[in-house]
């Protein structure tokens, strides 16, 4: 089984700046890497497949890189309602694809 | 839009059997794969089984395999979860999903299943 370890576990932010989130395999995924974005009492929504294209809908300043074994997601200037908890999930192994344990990004 | 409503989710006995529902809408069901993921209270993401677009195969984790089983109806756009043999580890909060080319691009909202005495 792939492992995706997410780093950090938590971050804090104040608005306007800019947050890194990274994700690595435990081997290469290639480019078949997504993010999804859960708010308390809410569903995951998809942000990033791909590794690096955007869902519909989402805005600009949510970008992904990376391939093989290491992914950022980067969010350019934080917006309050993007504090929630990040997972990346890989589906390069499918069935199942793994998730990551995920990243809490929280008000600085 | 696509839409996903989840029902079924109640407070059951460990060793019970409960079947959860899921009702899509705004897309061609009959189209695409579904899946069944979890999240016990306070934790990540659990992929629990999938079911291709016609219902002819399906995939399991396998510490569920032997106790659950998912089904669909494409007539009625509904995705099914029946869960034997309920164990207290299974309480949490299941959602059913959309995939696209293995990308799972919807979740429904969730309905929760507590097991215990």
């Amino acid at each position: 089984e792939i492992v995706m370890t997410q780093s950090p576990a938590s971050l804090s932010v104040s608005p306007g700046e800019r947050a890194t989130l990274s994700c690595r395999a435990s081997q290469s995924v290639s480019s078949n890497l997504a993010w999804f974005q859960q708010k308390p009492g809410q569903a995951p929504r998809l942000l990033i497949h791909g590794a690096s294209t955007r869902a519909t809908g989402i805005p600009a300043r949510f970008s992904g890189s990376g391939s093989g074994t290491e992914f950022t997601l980067t969010i350019s200037s934080l917006q309050s309602e993007d504090f929630a908890v990040y997972y990346c999930h890989q589906y390069n192994s499918w069935p199942p694809g793994t998730f990551g344990q995920g990243t809490k990004v929280e008000i600085k | 839009e696509v839409q996903l409503v989840e029902s079924g989710g109640v407070v059951v006995h460990p060793g019970g059997s409960l079947r959860l529902s899921c009702a899509a809408s705004g897309f061609t069901f009959h189209d695409y794969t579904m899946h069944w993921f979890r999240q016990a209270p306070g934790k990540g993401l659990e992929w629990l089984c999938l079911i291709t677009h016609d219902g002819r195969a399906t995939f399991y984790l396998d510490s569920v395999k032997a106790r659950f089983s998912i089904s669909r109806d494409n007539t009625k756009n509904s995705l099914y979860l029946q869960m034997n043999s309920l164990r207290t580890e299974d309480t949490g909060l299941y959602y059913c999903a959309k995939e696209k080319s293995r990308v799972i691009d919807y979740w429904g909202q969730g309905t929760l299943v507590t097991v215990s005495s």
